[in-house]
């Protein structure tokens, strides 16, 4: 099976603009989460989400937004880019909801906001 | 915080020798995974370990569980330059936001 993937793997943009992510989840999993990863505050989760519904959100503010399609694939948006923004942005697929079984991450997308 | 706390937060030993790494953690939970990561690219899951396990293995890999001190280890076995990368465990708490709450991690170096 293929892997989680992510597009685009690396992105410039400039502050005030807004982005759009996307994860294709593995073929059949039905779970997608994503976290934001930055040197100064690790690893940090974003939100889920199970059968285009968000199951659970991360405090992150409102310019933060997600969704879920019925073939599963995911996208996330971030509105107004603010420096603080700049990060690695991974998303995870799993067969289940919830968290009591492995995650499958993609490699990232590498925001960089100037 | 939730988060957990690993201890060393980086470590480098010869090719072959043996890596152990900690993580510690505040409330209960009901698993606690580990990952590795290489150089800022994606999360590889590495091993599982429920609240009612107290060790499991994976090839060269060791986990412990002690949910009483609330901490696990990580131990790897006849290291090879290829392990270098960062270690992260991850929980998922009872009672909470279902999630996975990841530590700070530990960045290992082989040296050959």
């Amino acid at each position: 099976k293929a892997g989680v993937t992510q597009t685009p793997r690396y992105l410039i943009k400039t502050r005030g603009q807004q982005v759009t992510l996307s994860c294709s989840p593995i073929s059949g999993h039905r779970s997608v989460s994503w976290y934001q990863q930055t040197p100064g505050q690790g690893l940090q989760f974003l939100f889920e989400y199970f059968s285009e519904t968000q199951r659970n959100k991360g405090n992150f503010p409102g310019r933060f937004s997600g969704r879920q399609f019925s073939n599963s694939r995911s996208e996330m948006n971030v509105s107004t880019l603010e420096l603080g923004d700049s990060a690695l942005y991974l998303c995870a697929s799993s067969l289940a909801g919830g968290y009591l079984v492995e995650q499958f991450f993609g490699p990232g997308t590498r925001l960089t906001v100037l | 915080s939730q988060q957990g706390e690993e201890d060393p937060q980086a470590l480098s030993i010869q090719e072959g020798e043996n890596a152990t790494m900690n993580c510690s953690y505040k409330t209960s939970i009901n698993n606690l995974q580990w990952y590795r990561q290489n150089s800022g690219r994606g999360l590889v899951h590495l091993i599982l370990i429920r609240s009612n396990e107290r060790e499991k293995h994976s090839g060269r890999l060791r986990v412990t569980l002690d949910t009483s001190k609330k901490s696990s280890s990580l131990l790897i076995t006849a290291s090879r330059a290829a392990d270098t990368a960062s270690y992260f465990c991850a929980t998922v708490f009872l009672g909470g936001n279902e999630k996975l709450t990841f530590g700070t991690g530990t960045r290992l170096t082989i040296i050959p």
